[in-house]
């Protein structure tokens, strides 16, 4: 089946604009997470949603970032006034909350702020 | 909320040899702490998982351990393979809610 898919693949903006990321979960999965992963680093937790649950946003970096999700499909992440420290790729992960919660991750999305 | 460490950032063996990547959690709540790797260029992929009732498990080549009351638990790669170079993330938390480790980047020379 399709797996977990984001939009653009990769993104180059100028500091000061905003950027909309996209994932598109696995169908059926409750659960989607944001990371962030700057060049040669770890994963860096941004948020996580859970089904209808308020969003777990303790790791956004500053009010620049922010989050939605659509009930249990789509969600974008949105960068106000991008600063050149954004750069990096942009994980998505969903997993189910049904057995097991493996998390399957997109292909992510290379931002570039120049 | 969880907080997990990851040592060591880097690692080298030489292909043949064993290699031990150890993690250690914050909240004694965490029931799951799976390990993923990433390839370059790639997101990361689970290659096996462990769940608090549970002390180790092995599949093939690769065996993780958990300690729950040391709140620690280690990935052992044996007979590695230059093919098993790659970055490695511990995760733990509870059900869904889940807290990933800074990463190792293990090189496996031929």
């Amino acid at each position: 089946g399709a797996g977990v898919s984001q939009s653009p693949s990769n993104k180059v903006t100028e500091k000061g604009k905003d950027v909309e990321l996209r994932c598109d979960p696995i169908s059926g999965h409750t659960a989607l997470y944001w990371y962030r992963q700057r060049l040669g680093q770890g994963l860096e937790f941004l948020i996580y949603f859970q089904g209808n649950s308020a969003p777990d946003k303790s790791g956004l970096p500053s009010d620049r970032f922010s989050a939605e999700r659509t009930g249990e499909s789509v969600s974008t992440l949105t960068i106000q006034r991008t600063q050149q420290e954004d750069s990096a790729v942009y994980l998505c992960a969903s997993s189910s909350d049904r057995g097991s919660y493996e998390q399957y991750f997109g292909p992510g999305t290379r931002l570039t702020v120049t | 909320g969880e907080n997990v460490e990851q040592h060591p950032s880097t690692l080298s063996v030489q292909e043949g040899d064993s290699a031990v990547i150890k993690c250690t959690y914050s909240d004694s709540a965490s029931n799951y702490f799976p390990w993923y790797k990433q390839e370059l260029g790639k997101g990361p992929q689970l290659i096996i998982d462990i769940r608090s009732n549970v002390g180790e498990k092995k599949d093939q080549r690769i065996a993780v351990t958990l300690n729950k009351t040391a709140k620690h638990f280690s990935l052992h790669i044996t007979e590695t393979q230059p093919e098993d170079s790659a970055v490695y993330f511990c995760a733990a938390g509870y059900n869904n809610d889940m807290r990933f480790g800074a990463g190792t980047r293990l090189t496996v020379k031929p």
